[in-house]
């Protein structure tokens, strides 16, 4: 089975509206992390946020947070204000037991101006 | 500054030449590991290392190898690549963390984009 899952290859976004990028993961450890990764157009893959298994609050960093509901196994990414620079590939990652990460397939973000 | 810098970004080669990427960070990262990046197939981690001497494959070790002689560099090997290595590599750290705050991201190096013909 797949650990981390994101079922939007693609999706459009008006600017400064907000966007909502999905992920879900599968894991039967208590302890784990989840990260979500920015890949441009140039190719390098910049951290935007982690949340914790036992983070009672959903993380925020700035126009980004994640929404952690996690009795669904669901961590997405909310990006609010979209900006012409938010256009980039999105990553799901998951960090568990033996420190192992697993990425998700990516969702390509368009930011229509 | 705190980095991974892998070498070299881009690479061109034929099929059977022994070629290898470099990879090195400066953050003492315990965690080292190489994923590669196909269109559709998102970051598929190739090998890791949880510190010096200690390797292990991960999805997609076949074709490749890896050392871990110093807690600094992680180099990947291709001993005879084919067309299908081609793609986008990555290598990335991390600190080693312990239950239950898996919280230190991973770092990644700029990529290396092979192509073999």
């Amino acid at each position: 089975a797949q650990k981390i899952t994101q079922t939007q290859p693609g999706m459009f976004v008006q600017e400064k509206e907000a966007v909502t990028l999905d992920c879900t993961y599968d894991t039967s450890d208590p302890s784990y992390g989840l990260f979500w990764y920015k890949q441009p157009s140039s190719g390098e893959m910049i951290f935007l946020i982690y949340q914790g298994s036992y983070d009672q609050q959903n993380a925020t960093e700035g126009r980004y947070s994640l929404n952690f509901q996690k009795a669904r196994k669901s961590a997405n990414l909310v990006i609010s204000a979209s900006q012409l620079g938010d256009s980039a590939m999105y990553f799901c990652a998951m960090r568990e037991y033996g420190n192992q990460f697993y990425f998700g397939t990516g969702t390509s973000l368009t930011v229509i101006p | 500054e705190a980095q991974v810098t892998q070498n070299p970004r881009y690479l061109i080669t034929v099929t059977g030449k022994k070629l290898t990427v470099t990879c090195s960070q400066n953050m003492n990262h315990e965690y080292m590991s190489w994923y590669r990046q196909d269109p559709g197939l998102g970051l598929r981690q190739i090998y890791y290392s949880m510190n010096v001497e200690v390797t292990d494959k991960g999805d997609v070790p076949e074709g490749y190898k890896v050392s871990r002689k110093e807690k600094r560099n992680f180099p990947l090997i291709l001993e005879s690549p084919s067309p299908n290595q081609t793609s986008l590599y990555f290598c990335a750290s991390s600190k080693e963390v312990a239950e239950p705050s898996y919280n230190s991201p991973l770092h990644f190096g700029n990529g290396t984009r092979l192509t073999v013909t």
